[in-house]
Parts: C-alpha cells; sequence; structure tokens
C-alpha cells in the first residue's frame, strides 16, 4: 500500500490564484481529513470527511473547498489564495472504528 | 471542548540522558491520547496512543507515556535519548465522541546534543 499521498510537495502562488491541493490513499479508509500546521500551532483541522459525498469543517475552514466523490479522493481546493494561506498542509485518513490517522508526506504552500 | 497543552516549545537534552515532554489536556468526554513524532520535513509518526486501556503505555523506539487522569497529563519518556530522536513531537487529544476531531498541541522541538 503507498497509505496516504499527497501532491505537490511545493508550491508557490500569487494571491488571488486558485489551485489544488490532491490527497489520495488507498487503505480504504472512510474518514479523511485536512489540516494545516503553522509554527507554535500544532496542526489545526480544516475540513474533515466521514466518507464519500459526506464533508464539514473543522476549525480553520475559511478559505477552502472540499469535496469527496469517492473513499479514495480528498482533494483541497483555495480559491483565491491569500498570504495567510501559506502553511504546511497534510492530510490524513483513519478507518471507522480505528484511533489511528495516517498522514501524508505534506505540501508546502507559499503565497506571496 | 477539548485543548492540548505542551508546556515545553523547546527541549534539549544530552544523548544518553532521559526525556521528558510534558502534556496537559482538557476533555469534556473520556479521551484518546497520542503522540506524534515529526522529524525535519517529514510528515507525522505515531509514537504511541492510549484508549482507556492500560495507564502506562509503550510505543516505538523506547518511548513510553503514562496517563494520568487526575492531572490531565499524558507526558512522553525515554529513558536514554538518541540523536535520531531530535524532532518535533506532538501531543494529540480525540474525545471519544468526537469522530474525526483531533486537537493537536503547540508541538515540542527535541534537540539532542552528542
Amino acid at each position: 500500500n503507498a497509505g496516504v499521498t499527497q501532491t505537490p510537495k511545493f508550491q508557490v502562488l500569487k494571491t488571488g490564484q486558485s489551485m489544488t491541493l490532491q490527497c489520495a490513499q488507498d487503505m480504504n479508509h472512510e474518514y479523511m481529513s485536512w489540516y494545516r500546521q503553522d509554527p507554535g500551532m500544532g496542526l489545526r483541522l480544516i475540513h474533515y470527511s466521514v466518507g464519500a459525498g459526506i464533508t464539514d469543517q473543522g476549525e480553520v475552514p475559511n478559505g477552502y473547498n472540499v469535496s469527496r466523490s469517492t473513499t479514495e479522493d480528498f482533494p483541497l481546493r483555495l480559491l483565491s489564495a491569500a498570504p495567510s494561506q501559506t502553511s504546511v498542509y497534510f492530510c490524513a485518513s483513519r478507518a471507522t472504528g480505528s484511533n489511528e490517522q495516517f498522514f501524508g508526506p505534506g505540501t508546502r504552500l507559499t503565497v506571496l | 471542548a477539548q485543548s492540548v497543552t505542551q508546556l515545553d516549545s523547546h527541549v534539549s537534552v544530552s544523548e544518553g540522558t532521559p526525556v521528558l515532554l510534558r502534556c496537559n489536556y482538557s476533555s469534556s468526554y473520556s479521551p484518546s491520547l497520542f503522540w506524534y513524532v515529526q522529524h525535519p520535513n517529514k510528515g507525522l509518526q505515531l509514537l504511541l496512543k492510549y484508549t482507556s486501556a492500560a495507564t502506562l503505555v509503550k510505543g516505538i523506539n523506547g518511548f513510553e507515556a503514562e496517563f494520568k487522569k487526575s492531572e490531565t497529563s499524558f507526558h512522553l519518556t525515554k529513558p536514554s535519548a538518541h540523536m535520531s530522536d531530535a524532532a518535533e513531537y506532538f501531543c494529540v487529544v480525540r474525545p471519544n465522541n468526537a469522530g474525526n476531531m483531533l486537537t493537536f498541541g503547540g508541538g515540542t522541538r527535541l534537540m539532542v546534543k552528542p
């Protein structure tokens, strides 16, 4: 199994540009989520999904959209990037009934 | 609501000496607790977890943590630090009714001196 994969690894955007961060998992996990990591703040939950077709907001959802059309994929969209969205983004997945989250390697995003 | 406080943002130890990384939590419901490690430019790796079984939890690489409900603490320890332990460590809480809602502490950067 590849586990949780994320693309791209690095991205630089200009303010106002849009882009999609990709996340995929091959473990048939129902739960998937997106976090952002900022210095001194740990990881904060942006959006999460409990299954295909179901998404919900986390702690810091503003400026981000998600969709979950398949069990495997959970893309994160930035419609109009802002410098405040400069961060490292992690995708994670978890099986129903399990406490263990599996994290992807992260995407480092810089918004100029 | 839940919260996690990692009491030290940086900890420096000498190789071969004990490691103590402190974590206090608050949770409205009986929690599951985790420690994750993140090496530079890497993703997060699960070190250990507490899920209401034994209060002393052993993890990978010689780390262990003790859940103390009366103190709302879940401190991470290791008897003897190794250079490869240098990394950032995150204490995480998940209330057992909270679905996917993990709450992370701010992280503790562990430095190991030769």
